[in-house]
């Protein structure tokens, strides 16, 4: 069964740190893996896909990481901001276009 | 683009009465998704369309829950009857052809079943 699990399951950090937030899946065959955030009370956004080629991508302060030899994925973001609070949720695709397989998310908050 | 486009916003309604939830996806996109989240279960997929055709309604819990789309630029999804348990953020989400392709949601509507 495909599988994608998330830690911590929320995290608590200071204005201006940095933090890792992890995602290790079992998903087969492993097509792409993109995390998303969600705002509270938004709708999921994207920051960023992984193909299986891929060990690096950076979008600005978030820099997504993939070792498809251990299936694990990490979203690493660097001097966080108070708007970094949100619901950071991993999605894997295998197969075709709609297999998904959602994480059940980490939930960070900033503190000022 | 205005972006995926769902109402109403939120909802509360009592045991029994029928709600329906709607959902304008982004012009050009062909798959359409329904979800589901709450803090317990996270995101499920209900069901999704492609090309205006359901594909994969295995996520839709039973009976009581029916979706349509009965043209590229509008669909619903309907709850008849409403329990309590259905309490719950809906979400719809619009995507493109291309495999893998990232999923744009809409904002959500909150139902509250009393």
């Amino acid at each position: 069964k495909n599988q994608v699990e998330q830690s911590p399951q929320s995290l608590i950090i200071l204005e201006g740190k940095n933090c890792t937030l992890q995602c290790n899946y079992t998903v087969s065959p492993f097509s792409n893996l993109r995390w998303y955030k969600q705002d509270t009370g938004r709708g999921p956004v994207s920051l960023t896909i992984m193909t299986f080629s891929e060990n690096t991508k950076s979008n600005g302060r978030y820099t997504a990481t993939l070792d498809a030899d251990t299936k694990q994925s990490s979203l690493h973001i660097t001097a966080s901001q108070l708007s970094d609070s949100a619901s950071y949720i991993c999605v894997v695709t295998s197969g075709s276009a709609r297999q998904l397989t959602f994480g059940s998310g980490t939930q960070l908050t900033v503190l000022p | 683009d205005a972006g995926v486009i769902q109402s109403p916003r939120h909802e509360v309604t009592e045991m029994g009465q029928e709600v329906t939830l709607r959902c304008k996806p982004i012009s050009g996109h062909n798959s359409l998704f329904w979800y589901r989240q709450t803090m317990m279960r996270g995101l499920e997929l209900l069901i999704y369309f492609n090309n205006n055709v359901p594909i994969d309604d295995s996520g839709m819990p039973e009976d009581r829950f029916s979706a349509k789309m009965p043209n590229a630029s509008f669909s619903t999804l309907k709850i008849q009857p409403s329990e309590p348990r259905d309490s719950a953020v809906y979400f719809c989400a619009s995507s493109g052809d291309r495999v893998g392709g990232e999923l744009f949601f809409g904002e959500g509507s909150r139902l509250t079943v009393l």
